[in-house]
């Protein structure tokens, strides 16, 4: 059964950096084909992908955001960390870490986490 | 504004069926058959409903099928039941740049 959580602080102030941890379990981050990346959502908007880290440290970024984002993953302890630096209020929203798999989706999701950005 | 184009609600009785356009361009939805839908209820994460345009994940309800002709991809709910009531978003892959877009999402509401 495939899991993944994510945990970091609930608020940050405007031009701090958010550091996000995806633990997850029921896979493996060195299997070939696997990814793990972070989406998030605004309230009441739509979702937006930004980022995600493959099997073999290959990684993508959002074309808009890849200045702001960086991905690492931490095979041995099942754990993907994303950074966001100069955050703003307009990056406030539910940050959820994701599974990727070859049939190209993301098919299994954690259950979000909500940041805050405000001083 | 999202990359991929959906109407911004949908509605249908109990028993109907609906369908949720998402038009993409020929770099995304016209080029690659690797278009998804996800559903998400108020409050909850996204839920896979179809992978690979027209393919559903085991446990999703066959009530959902997916469908593409060109740049221009389709969900289609039959059978409409209360529980479908929700947020419906297509996401397409763009090629190793862009990796992936997002549709803007569609509201249903189960009349």
């Amino acid at each position: 059964q495939i899991t993944l959580k994510e945990s970091g602080p609930t608020l940050v102030k405007p031009t701090q950096t958010l550091t996000l941890t995806c633990t997850f379990s029921g896979f493996s981050l060195s299997t070939s084909g696997v990814g793990v990346g972070w989406i998030r959502q605004s309230p009441g908007k739509a979702l937006e992908w930004l980022t995600l880290i493959y099997w073999d440290d290959d990684k993508r970024y959002s074309p808009s955001l890849k200045s702001r984002l960086t991905i690492t993953k931490d095979t041995s302890k099942n754990q993907v960390v994303l950074t966001m630096t100069n955050m703003d209020p307009v990056d406030t929203a539910t940050y959820y870490c994701v599974h990727w798999a070859l049939p190209y989706s993301f098919d299994y999701w954690g259950q979000g986490t909500l940041v805050t950005v405000s001083s | 504004q999202s990359a991929l184009t959906q109407p911004a609600s949908v509605s249908g009785s109990p028993g109907q069926s609906i369908t949720i356009s998402c038009t993409g361009t020929s770099s995304d939805v016209g080029t690659y058959n690797l278009l998804s839908w996800y559903q998400q209820h108020p409050g909850k994460a996204p839920k896979l409903m179809i992978y690979e345009v027209s393919k559903r994940p085991s446990g999703v309800s066959n009530r959902f099928s997916g469908s593409k002709s060109g740049n221009t991809a389709s969900l289609t709910i039959s059978g409409l039941q209360a529980e479908d009531e929700a947020d419906y978003y297509c996401c397409s892959y763009a090629g190793t740049s862009t990796f992936v877009v997002f549709g803007g999402g569609t509201k249903l509401t189960v009349l």
